[in-house]
């Protein structure tokens, strides 16, 4: 069974501009979640998507948003992007959204300059 | 202050030392705690997964978690090169994957 993939794995983006990123489930998985990885922060919890549906959300602006289709993948996207949004951005998959039960991606590596 | 607090290292052993990994947290609603391993350019693997206090062992692995202290550890025995990586401890009080809180992680390198 395939894991968890994330597109694309590195990214160069300026100051103001937006991005999305993707990441699709391990197959039969109806949860996802993103994460922010930064060194002096750690991991932070961003969103969890229920079948299509946003079932928590952390504490990051409204610059942050995401989506889950119906085939479960599901795209976050960061608008007017600045300097401290450099960070691995990370999915992590699961079948009815149980915590012991997540598969992580490899992450998307963002870079704002 | 931060709700997990986790030495950040890095933790250098020798090949066969027994290590011990640790996190403290101040939450007391959290129920569920999790041991993530990540190795470098890769996502967090999930190692060990307890509900509530008590011991459970899983091959080298033996996670802890003390509940009245808010204290959980992490041990693994005859270490090996391979462990080589970053050690992400989290927690959780539902039982979702919602909001999991992650500790900073503890980068373990394990020498010949």
């Amino acid at each position: 069974k395939a894991g968890v993939t994330q597109t694309p794995r590195y990214l160069i983006k300026t100051r103001g501009q937006q991005v999305t990123l993707s990441c699709s489930p391990i197959s039969g998985h109806r949860s996802v979640s993103w994460y922010q990885q930064t060194p002096g922060q750690g991991l932070q919890f961003l969103f969890e998507y229920f079948s299509e549906t946003q079932r928590n959300k952390g504490n990051f602006p409204g610059r942050f948003s995401g989506r889950q289709f119906s085939n479960s993948r599901s795209e976050m996207n960061v608008s007017t992007l600045e300097l401290g949004d450099s960070a691995l951005y990370l999915c992590a998959s699961s079948l009815a959204g149980i915590a012991g039960e997540q598969y992580f991606g490899p992450g998307t590596r963002l870079t704002v300059t | 202050q931060k709700e997990v607090e986790q030495d950040p290292g890095p933790l250098s052993v020798p090949e066969g030392a027994i290590v011990s990994l640790n996190c403290t947290y101040s939450n007391s609603a959290f129920q569920y705690f999790m041991w993530y391993r990540q190795y470098s350019r890769k996502g967090p693997e999930l190692l060990m997964y307890t509900y509530s206090s008590g011991n459970k062992e899983d091959g080298r692995f033996t996670a802890q978690v003390d509940k009245s202290s808010k204290y959980i550890s992490l041990f693994i025995r005859d270490s090996q090169p391979s462990d080589s990586a970053t050690y992400l401890c989290a927690m959780e009080n539902t039982g979702t994957a919602s909001k999991l809180t992650f500790g900073t992680g503890t980068r373990l390198q394990v020498t010949l």
